[in-house]
């Protein structure tokens, strides 16, 4: 039972470049989360995913796009990179059992835009 | 809407002492608050959560958090520091009301460094 796992680990881009951040989570949990961590910011909600087939914006959606692949999996995707997108990047899940209500973290990307 | 303070940056206490660090919130409803840790170079790790009940909790690592209503506030506690704990503790909270997407609402996080 690996839990939240994310790939890549770590990237360099340069600006203007794509790429696609992976999330998959072996826990049956219907809601998937990205995250953005910036010093002296905390945690900041880009997008979620309240179930498979369906995505909403979080507090800061531009610059990105998310896809909801199927229950497992929840891609984050930088169509041309920002220098301001310079970060790390978690994935969360949390499952659907009453009162669970806790959110499950992955090990992060950090990321560099140049 | 829903937010969370935590009013200091850095936490330093002596290994065996107790610690505290400090977190107060807003929300419309009930609260549902959480606090994770994040050691270095590593993902938010859970501690412990209030959803409801005793408003003394208990989570992982012998950490403990009191819910108080009056003051809005959920204080994350040890009787007793570990260098160990050496890390960022984030406070969270969700509005209990919320529907579906379940957002957390984080704060900035205080960094805890128990000095030997």
């Amino acid at each position: 039972n690996a839990g939240v796992t994310q790939t890549p680990k770590f990237q360099v881009l340069k600006t203007g470049q794509s790429m696609t951040l992976q999330c998959a989570q072996d826990m049956n949990h219907n809601s998937m989360y990205w995250y953005r961590q910036d010093p002296g910011m905390g945690l900041r909600l880009i997008y979620y995913s309240a179930s498979e087939g369906t995505t909403d914006k979080g507090e800061v959606p531009n610059g990105y796009n998310v896809s909801r692949l199927n229950k497992r999996e929840f891609s984050l995707r930088l169509e041309s990179a920002a220098p301001s997108q310079t970060s790390v990047y978690f994935c969360a899940s949390r499952g659907l059992a009453k009162h669970t209500d806790t959110q499950y973290f992955g090990p992060g990307t950090r990321l560099t835009v140049l | 809407a829903q937010s969370v303070a935590q009013p200091e940056d850095q936490v330093n206490v002596a290994e065996g002492n107790p610690l505290t660090v400090k977190c107060t919130y807003s929300v419309s409803g009930n609260p549902y608050l959480f606090w994770y840790v994040q050691y270095p170079n590593r993902g938010l790790q859970f501690l412990l959560k209030y959803i409801t009940g005793d408003n003394l909790v208990k989570g992982s690592y012998g950490f403990e958090a009191e819910f108080n209503e009056s003051q809005t506030s959920f204080h994350l506690k040890k009787p007793s520091a570990l260098v160990s704990d050496s890390a960022l503790y984030f406070c969270a909270v969700r509005d209990a009301a919320g529907a579906g997407s379940y957002q957390l609402t984080f704060g900035k996080g205080t960094k805890l460094s128990v000095i030997p």
